[in-house]
């Protein structure tokens, strides 16, 4: 069964910290993605990778990074986090390939004081 | 701009109703289609895709594609409390690429009352 995992569900931190988020699946997919997803606003892409150390911006890219050393892991990083970015964040990966579905994880719900 | 709409809702019907959702994309070369559900709270999971023009149907479940006029839809038969939730129709626009990007609509949200 598939299985993306993210590593916390509720996570609280101050303006200005550098926040991380984590992304593991098992899936071996060669395709990881990050979105936010706000009330009213739906899904919006931050970034994607289709391979270790490959990534490509998305939507909204602007106050992230991200990080794939590893195949299996996906990061999202906050540079420097600011209220605007409270959101829930959302972890998906899928195969290579343009009919493959993506699969999510349960979310991480970001607050940032 | 690669855009997918679907009416926000709120979809309102009965119990044993059939909901009817609806989908349109901008690109008229997109090649795979999908429905997600989302409960309230949760992270969406899929329950229905679709490749080619016609009907997929997968229990009380039936997708539609129209590729000619660039429309997607999703039918609930006999729909059920349970199925209350917000449905996104997501579209893959980006052909020739594997990189698997889908663009996502903002969710149609449905409540099936008793």
């Amino acid at each position: 069964d598939v299985k993306v995992t993210q590593s916390s569900r509720y996570l609280v931190k101050r303006t200005g910290e550098k926040v991380f988020l984590e992304c593991v699946q098992d899936m071996d997919h060669e395709n990881m993605f990050w979105y936010r997803q706000d009330p009213g606003l739906g899904l919006r892409l931050i970034y994607f990778s289709y391979d270790v150390k490959m990534k490509e911006k998305g939507d909204i890219p602007e106050g992230y990074s991200v990080s794939r050393e590893k195949k299996e892991r996906f990061s999202l990083i906050l540079e420097s986090a600011s209220t605007n970015q409270t959101s829930m964040y959302l972890c998906a990966s899928s195969p290579q390939g343009a009919y493959q579905p993506q699969h999510f994880g349960d979310g991480t719900r970001l607050s940032i004081l | 701009q690669k855009e997918v709409e679907q009416n926000s809702g709120p979809l309102s019907v009965p119990e044993g109703a059939i909901a009817s959702l609806n989908c349109t994309y901008s690109d008229r070369g997109s090649q795979s289609f999908f429905w997600y559900r989302q409960y309230s709270g949760k992270s969406p999971e899929l329950i229905m895709f679709i490749y080619s023009n016609g009907d997929k149907e997968d229990g009380r479940f039936t997708a539609q594609l129209n590729k000619a006029s660039q429309y997607v839809s999703l039918l609930i038969r006999d729909s059920q409390p349970s199925d209350s939730a917000t449905y996104l129709c997501a579209v893959n626009m980006d052909r020739g690429s594997t990189l698997g990007r889908l663009y996502f609509g903002r969710g149609t949200q449905l409540t099936v009352w008793p």
